[in-house]
């Protein structure tokens, strides 16, 4: 079946550690690719899209993802966590048809300071 | 601007009963989308609307429906609530259809069915 796969449930990290944060996904074609994030009671938060053009993307807060077609894969980095980044990360896949959106089940991230 | 306003925020619900949740998209998006978040599943699409019109349907029963007002406004009814629906549902708006870069999120009614 078709779906967006992130690997880690659950991760937990010292302040200044590196992160990256899987993300694969099993749609063919056309694909558009997003993360989110959810910081404790607040809503989803756009954080970087993939649209088209240079794999390797930038978005807020020193986020970046790197889109393998190959690998089906949209894997989120940051070299350095800070506490604040303690939050929810949803992968998400649009196929270009619609706003439609298929996400990850999401990947909790703990920074301890 | 003012963002994605869901209502209520809150709500508590018997099995068997049924349920209108409210979304107001930002001032000048027509497209709205409506999600269920469990933290089994993840976000699941359930619907979205584009002028009035439901556009696109996820894999849900039917007792998950809704609709679209001329103002962009949309609402999303359960009936027949079951404890599995316990969920936050999130609605999320756009300029258009094609719109993605700019989907908004509300904050989400909490579902709680006892």
């Amino acid at each position: 079946a078709q779906s967006v796969s992130q690997h880690n449930h659950h991760v937990i990290l010292s302040e200044a550690a590196s992160l990256e944060l899987g993300c694969n996904y099993s749609y063919g074609g056309t694909v558009n690719l997003f993360w989110y994030v959810q910081y404790p009671g607040q809503h989803l938060q756009l954080l970087l899209k993939y649209f088209s053009g240079d794999p390797l993307v930038k978005g807020i807060k020193g986020f970046e993802a790197e889109f393998i077609k190959s690998k089906f894969s949209f894997n989120l980095r940051k070299p350095s966590v800070q506490w604040s980044d303690t939050a929810e990360y949803f992968c998400a896949v649009n196929l270009g048809t619609g706003n439609q959106f298929y996400f990850g089940t999401g990947t909790s991230l703990t920074v301890i300071p | 601007k003012a963002g994605v306003t869901q209502t209520p925020r809150y709500l508590i619900k018997t099995r068997g009963q049924q349920v209108t949740l409210s979304c107001s998209p930002i001032s000048g998006h027509r497209s709205v989308s409506w999600y269920q978040q469990t933290p089994g599943q993840g976000l699941q699409f359930l619907f979205e609307y584009f002028s009035e019109t439901q556009r696109n349907k996820g894999n849900f029963p039917g007792r998950f429906s809704g609709r679209q007002f001329s103002n962009s406004r949309s609402e999303m009814n359960v009936s027949t609530l079951e404890l599995g629906d316990s969920a936050l549902y999130l609605c999320a708006s756009s300029t258009s259809r094609g719109d993605i870069a700019g989907y908004t999120f509300g904050s989400g009614t909490r579902l709680t069915v006892v």
